[in-house]
């Protein structure tokens, strides 16, 4: 059972470059979330989909885009790379609720930097 | 704004000995406070959690403590071990959908 499953999971980029992450899982969750991880900021949200079709917007979406056509994956896009979007990103994703709701699975992670 | 604080971001402790790890709130509104465990190269897992109408939760060797009139959440491994060395996120849930964490703490037990 792999759970979630994020690709890739290094990447280097140039400023200005576009790319996509993506996030499998096969859990059959509905809710799916996209996180990025700082030195001293902790994991914050990006965006995150109550369902596919659906996307939302977390606390820090600019420079980047979502899309869940499918139940099972949710894409990060940047357009446009950026220095400050250097970071590890993480993919989660949950039951809608109750307290399965809380319980989030980690993907392991895809570090970016951009140069 | 943040709405849970976690103030010491790095904590130091003996094998054996009690870890506390510390997190502050501001909103009330919360249904359920969570703990996640973070080592290095992978993703956080869920650790313990406590609904906001209790004080005390219990699993093994971990307890989480909640104090609703200080807003306040602890964390406490006793005995800790080595491989309880890891970064450690306070959790709540603002609405249905979202899970907001805390910057982290850094455990580090030392044999």
């Amino acid at each position: 059972n792999a759970g979630v499953t994020q690709t890739p999971k290094f990447r280097v980029l140039k400023t200005g470059q576009s790319m996509t992450l993506l996030c499998a899982q096969d859990m059959n969750h509905e809710y799916m979330y996209w996180y990025r991880q700082d030195p001293g900021m902790g994991l914050r949200l990006i965006h995150y989909s109550v369902g596919e079709g659906t996307t939302a917007k977390g606390e820090v979406p600019d420079g980047y885009n979502v899309s869940r056509l499918k139940k099972q994956n949710f894409l990060l896009g940047l357009e446009s790379a950026a220095p400050s979007q250097t970071s590890v990103y993480f993919c989660a994703s949950s039951y809608p609720r109750g307290f399965g709701a809380n319980v989030l699975t980690f993907g392991a992670g895809s570090r970016l930097t951009v140069l | 704004d943040q709405q849970v604080k976690q103030n010491s971001p790095s904590l130091s402790v003996q094998e054996g000995r009690i870890s506390i790890l510390n997190c502050d709130y501001t909103n009330s509104m919360f249904d359920y406070f969570l703990w996640y465990k973070k080592y290095p190269a992978e993703g956080p897992t869920f650790l313990i959690s406590i609904s906001s109408i209790k004080d005390k939760n219990e699993d093994g060797r971990f307890t989480v403590f909640l104090n609703k009139s200080a807003k306040h959440l602890s964390l406490h491994i006793v005995p800790s071990q080595p491989g309880d060395s890891a970064v450690y996120f306070c959790a709540f849930k603002p609405d249905e959908e979202k899970l907001v964490f805390g910057k982290g703490t850094k455990l580090t037990v030392n044999p």
